[in-house]
């Protein structure tokens, strides 16, 4: 299996632009993830889906964020308008949901390569 | 919620020496402690990980300690080796918040030759 897929790898953009990270999950897992990591605050969860639903959201920082989840292998993070302090690297995980049997999760999140968004 | 708190933030070893780094968790429900390794641009991979019923856990080089009294867990290195630099999370699920991962503040780990 490739692994969680990530791209753009790396994105430059002027403050006020759109933009749009986009993943590709594992195939079969069906709980995906959207982390941000920045130096001061670490790895915040941003939102996560389970069977292409959004389950928890309260990561999300601001209504200019918002995320998509269509099918089972794709999801899309989108700022608009983007912001300086957007700058971060963005990760998504994905997971399998056959989970909490007998109350223990029976699979880690896969995390991908990441995106590095830089607003400029 | 969850609060995982990890120390130290950074930790210095001499090659063939041991590393520890420690976390604590607020939530009892917590039941599942994984710790990850991140490298220079790269994303975060599980290295190992812990079950509430179980109080210790070893793979090779690598050990995971745990004590559900006083809501703590360590990661354990020996014999580090300079591709053991890196950055370690570890992290915590509760039960009652389904599959969501809580993580430590990181650990920036580096062996020196």
């Amino acid at each position: 299996d490739a692994g969680v897929i990530q791209s753009p790898r790396h994105e430059v953009t002027e403050m006020g632009q759109e933009v749009t990270l986009r993943c590709k999950p594992i195939s079969g897992h069906n709980s995906l993830f959207w982390y941000r990591q920045t130096m001061m605050r670490g790895l915040e969860l941003l939102i996560y889906f389970n069977n292409n639903v959004p389950i928890d959201d309260s990561g999300m920082p601001e209504d200019r964020f918002s995320a998509k989840m269509p099918n089972a292998s794709f999801s899309t993070l989108k700022i608009q308008p983007s912001e300086p302090r957007d700058s971060a690297v963005y990760f998504c995980a994905s997971t399998s949901l056959v989970t909490l049997e007998r109350g223990f999760p029976t699979d880690t999140q896969y995390f991908g390569p990441g995106t590095r968004l830089t607003v400029l | 919620g969850e609060n995982v708190e990890q120390h130290p933030s950074t930790l210095s070893v001499q090659e063939g020496d041991s590393a520890v780094i420690k976390c604590t968790y607020s939530d009892s429900a917590s039941n599942y402690f994984p710790w990850y390794k991140q490298e220079l641009g790269k994303g975060p991979q599980l290295i190992i990980d812990i079950r509430s019923n179980v109080g210790e856990k070893k793979d090779q080089r690598i050990a995971v300690t745990l004590n559900k009294t006083a809501k703590h867990f360590s990661l354990h290195i020996t014999e580090t080796q300079p591709e053991d630099s890196a950055v370690y999370f570890c992290a915590s699920i509760s039960k009652a918040a389904g599959n969501k991962l809580t993580f430590g503040g990181g650990t920036r780990v580096l062996v020196k030759p």
